[in-house]
C-alpha cells in the first residue's frame, strides 16, 4: 500500500493560463475524491468519481474546473484559465465502497497552487 | 450541508498534559472521521468513528450519534502532537459520498 500520491506538489502559474493536477489512488480503491483547502478552512468538496463515473460536483466546481478519471485508476483535475481566487491545495482522497472499516477516505499530500 | 462546528479553535499546551477537542454536527451521519493535519499540509487518519469509542495509543475518540457530537481525547500530549485537527462528517441522501469539514482545532504543545 503505497498511499495517494498526487502529482506536481507545488505549481505556480500565471493568471489566466490553465494547470492540471494528477492523483492516484490507493490501488484497489474505487472511489475517488477532490478537494479543495484553503488558508485557514478545513477542505471543501469539490467532486468524486466511483471507477470512471463521475457521481457528484460541488456548486464550487465552476465551468473551468473539468475532472476526469478515464479508465478507473488515476484522476486529472484541470483549471482553465486559472484566476488568483483558484489559489489552493487541492487534495484527492480515495476510499474502497464494502471495505473496512467502513468507507474511510484517505488523503494524498496535496498540490499547492498560487495563482500570480 | 452538514454544519460542522469544532472547538476550541486554538489549544495551547505544554508537553504532557492532556486535552478534549470537540466536534459538534448538524444531522445524522454515516461516517465521521478525525484527522490531523501536518505542516506540510498532509492529511493523516486517526479514527473512523460514526458511533461508539476507540482509542490508539495516547489518543482516542468517542462519538455520540444521537447527540450529534464527538469528542477527541490527547493524553500526555507531545510537541509532535502539534498541528491541526479537523472532523469531518459524511451525511446520508444527496450528500453520501462527500466529506464535510469544520474549521479544525490549532494545537500548539510547547516542551
Amino acid at each position: 500500500d503505497t498511499g495517494v500520491s498526487q502529482d506536481p506538489r507545488h505549481k505556480i502559474t500565471k493568471r489566466g493560463q490553465n494547470v492540471t493536477f494528477r492523483c492516484d489512488p490507493i490501488s484497489e480503491h474505487n472511489r475517488l475524491y477532490w478537494y479543495r483547502q484553503t488558508l485557514g478552512q478545513g477542505p471543501e468538496f469539490l467532486t468524486y468519481f466511483q471507477n470512471e463515473a463521475q457521481l457528484e460536483k460541488s456548486r464550487l466546481l465552476s465551468d473551468r474546473f473539468s475532472a476526469e478519471r478515464p479508465k478507473g485508476s488515476f484522476s486529472t483535475l484541470e483549471i482553465q484559465r486559472t484566476e488568483q481566487g483558484d489559489s489552493a491545495m487541492y487534495l484527492c482522497a480515495s476510499s474502497l465502497v464494502g471495505g473496512a472499516p467502513g468507507e474511510t477516505q484517505y488523503f494524498g499530500p496535496g498540490t499547492r497552487l498560487l495563482v500570480l | 450541508g452538514i454544519q460542522v462546528e469544532q472547538s476550541p479553535p486554538d489549544l495551547i499546551l505544554q508537553e504532557g498534559a492532556n486535552s478534549t477537542l470537540r466536534c459538534n454536527f448538524s444531522d445524522s451521519v454515516n461516517n465521521l472521521q478525525w484527522f490531523h493535519q501536518n505542516p506540510w499540509g498532509q492529511l493523516i487518519n486517526l479514527f473512523y468513528i460514526p458511533s461508539g469509542t476507540k482509542q490508539n495509543g495516547r489518543l482516542s475518540a468517542t462519538t455520540v450519534a444521537t447527540e450529534r457530537y464527538s469528542l477527541l481525547y490527547i493524553s500526555s500530549s507531545q510537541t509532535t502532537d502539534s498541528g491541526v485537527y479537523f472532523c469531518a462528517v459524511e451525511g446520508g441522501g444527496s450528500t453520501l459520498g462527500r466529506l464535510y469539514f469544520g474549521r479544525g482545532t490549532q494545537l500548539t504543545v510547547w516542551p
